[in-house]
């Protein structure tokens, strides 16, 4: 159950993209398809973005898509806005030994520049 | 859908807490709902998962055996029983709704408890 490992910053301008790696394991993103992302305003909820590697919740615009490739997913943000500035989450589904778990990553701190 | 968490506060190491989750909007049951806690400055982290029918639960290796969650699905609420707490447990613990089979997507959360470990 070591947590996934996220960079712990990335940037970009506005109207440019970012993306945020989340690399994890043979026993959970390398082995299931149940990565999410949340977005993560200090005070408040988390909110989903993606689930399931690559499918937005309803009303998470376009510009948000994810990936993965082995044991690494990616999170896309394209047209940066202001609004995208947060802290950033993945998460996978995971079995160890039977035992099933989530996992979180470190966090990524997005900054509009 | 609203999630409530409640029964957060000041506990001394070593000692216990109950959490509790209400839940309104849908029906409890048919969802299997996550236990997750934020160490302020720090990244979050899941404690602990509940099928919907209670007959499944699974933890973190960091809580496995101090924590145990529970449901009463006719209350609509959902727990969380802390013992043997330490500093480390002091956290903002989140309830939150799986989408998807207990997988850890979820899209619901409540606005968390704070729950403080100290002298």
């Amino acid at each position: 159950q070591s947590a996934l490992t996220q960079p712990p910053s990335a940037s970009g301008s506005p109207g440019q993209s970012v993306t945020i790696s989340c690399t994890g394991t043979s026993s959970d993103i390398g082995k299931y398809t149940y990565v999410s992302w949340y977005q993560y305003h200090p005070g408040k909820a988390p909110k989903l973005m993606i689930y399931e590697v690559t499918k937005r919740p309803s009303g998470v615009p376009d510009r948000f898509s994810g990936s993965m490739f082995g044991n690494t997913a990616s999170l896309t943000v394209s047209g940066l806005q202001a609004d995208d500035e947060a802290d950033y989450y993945c998460s996978s589904y995971g079995v160890i030994n039977n035992n099933p778990y989530v996992v979180f990553g470190g966090g990524t701190k997005v900054t509009v520049l | 859908v609203q999630l409530v968490e409640s029964g957060g506060g000041l506990v001394q190491p070593g000692g216990c807490l109950r959490l509790s989750c209400v839940a309104s909007g849908f029906t409890l049951s048919d969802y299997w709902m996550h236990w997750a806690r934020q160490v302020p400055g720090k990244g979050l982290v899941w404690v602990s998962r509940i099928r919907g029918d209670g007959r499944e639960t699974n933890y973190a290796d960091s809580v496995k055996g101090r924590f145990t969650t529970s449901r009463d699905n006719a209350r609509n609420t959902l727990y969380l029983e802390m013992c043997s707490l330490t500093a480390e447990d002091t956290a903002v613990y989140y309830c939150g709704r799986d989408e998807v089979l207990g997988s850890g997507s979820l899209q619901h959360w409540g606005q968390g408890t704070l729950v403080t470990v100290s002298s």
